[in-house]
Parts: structure tokens; sequence; C-alpha cells
């Protein structure tokens, strides 16, 4: 059974960094291609970023561009989002997600972690 | 980047109605598009892919048509189980975007 299990949230402060990991079972993450997406409280969902199956190609949404990192340890079976810059508009519930290598878009998500971006 | 609408963005039902959601690409997409159920405080799960395909396990009242720019979702009986918000996916080209999304309610 895939299981995807997020964790890292927490509250920062304007400015501040932040990463995010997620711990993959049931599967091989170097089989998929990998993203996280982003809630905001009582928002819709966003996707936020992607790491290709052979770790080679990463894609970013454009808020993120340039202050997210994703990454992943294909020894541990684990994704990373590495934040910095965070502002408020950061704040959100984010998911990681298992891409469906034939179909597109997402197979599995984790329950999410929580980000507040506050002073 | 390709934006997604969805309509309605919510509406209100009884069990038993038929509901149809639409989705609208702001170019064609071919059948790139996924629609996603979520209900409150749970990650989303996928309903349809390939705008037309039925995710293992779901129930047989969901279904997706479209292809192109125009997909719809329709719920053939609505069941109390199926209140939610509905969200559709492209994933043709990134950044990937979702739709607003679609609130069901009880009417």
């Amino acid at each position: 059974e895939v299981q995807l299990l997020e964790s890292g949230g927490g509250l920062v402060q304007p400015g501040g960094s932040l990463r995010l990991s997620c711990a993959a079972s049931g599967f091989i993450i170097s089989n998929s291609a990998m993203s996280w997406v982003r809630q905001a409280p009582g928002k819709g969902l966003e996707w936020v970023s992607v790491i290709s199956a052979d770790g080679y190609t990463t894609f970013y949404a454009d808020s993120v561009k340039g202050r997210f990192t994703i990454s992943r340890d294909t020894s541990k079976d684990r994704l990373y989002l590495q934040m910095n810059s965070l502002t408020a508009e950061d704040t959100a519930l984010y998911y990681c997600a298992k891409g469906a290598a034939s179909t597109g878009g997402f197979d599995s998500w984790g329950q999410g972690t929580l980000v507040t971006v506050s002073s | 980047d390709i934006q997604m609408t969805q309509s309605p963005s919510s509406l209100s039902a009884s069990v038993g109605d038929r509901v149809t959601i639409t989705c609208r690409a702001s170019q064609g997409i071919r059948n790139d598009v996924g629609w996603y159920q979520q209900k409150p405080g749970k990650a989303p799960k996928r309903l349809i892919y390939a705008a037309s395909s039925l995710q293992s396990g779901v129930p047989s009242r969901f279904s997706g048509s479209g292809s192109g720019a125009e997909f719809t979702l329709t719920i053939s009986s609505l069941q109390p189980e199926d209140f939610a918000t509905y969200y559709c996916l492209q994933h043709k080209t990134y950044p990937l975007t979702f739709g607003p999304g679609t609130k069901v309610d009880i009417k």
C-alpha cells in the first residue's frame, strides 16, 4: 500500500526558512515524479513543485520560484521541500503527492503538514 | 500558463440528484485532465483520470467526459458521502493548474 507521510511544518516568522519532508512507503520514489501541492486555509489547491522520476528535472510555480527547492533522497525514499524567504502568503497545508506515471496527475496524497508564517 | 475555470463554484443538491460540474481550460489540453474530490480535513482523492477513465475503487456513479478545452464531471445519483469539494487538474504542461473548485452541499 502506498503511503506518504509529511513532516516539518510549523510556525515560522516572515523571512524565515523551513524544510518539509515526505516519507514514502509502498513504492520506490525513483520510479515516480513527486510533487508538492499546497492549500491555504479555506482556499483551493495550488501545485507548488515537481521533481521528475529520474531526479534531473524540476519545475516550480511562479509564486515560489527562486525561494523553494525540491529534492529527494532515494536511499531513504524521502522527498523534501526547502522553503526560504517565507511570507504570510506561504501559509498553507502542504501535501506531498505521487505522480501517476502512465496517466498523469496524482494517484496518492499524504495527509499534509501545516506551515504558518506569522510574527 | 494554462488557466482552469470551473462552474458552478458551488451547488446545493439532494440525495439522488444528477450533478454536473464543468471545467474549462484556457487552451486545448487534449484529455490531460483529472478530477479530484476533497472532503473537509482530508487529502484530495482522484476520481477520474485522462478526462474519462474511472480511478480504481471509485463508484461507477462518477463519470467524466470531454476533450480539448471543456470537460465535465457527472455524478449520476448523488449519495450522502459525495458532499465535498471537487477540483479539476490539468497536467498537460507545467505549471500544473487546478480549477478553483466546486463545493457540493446538501439542499
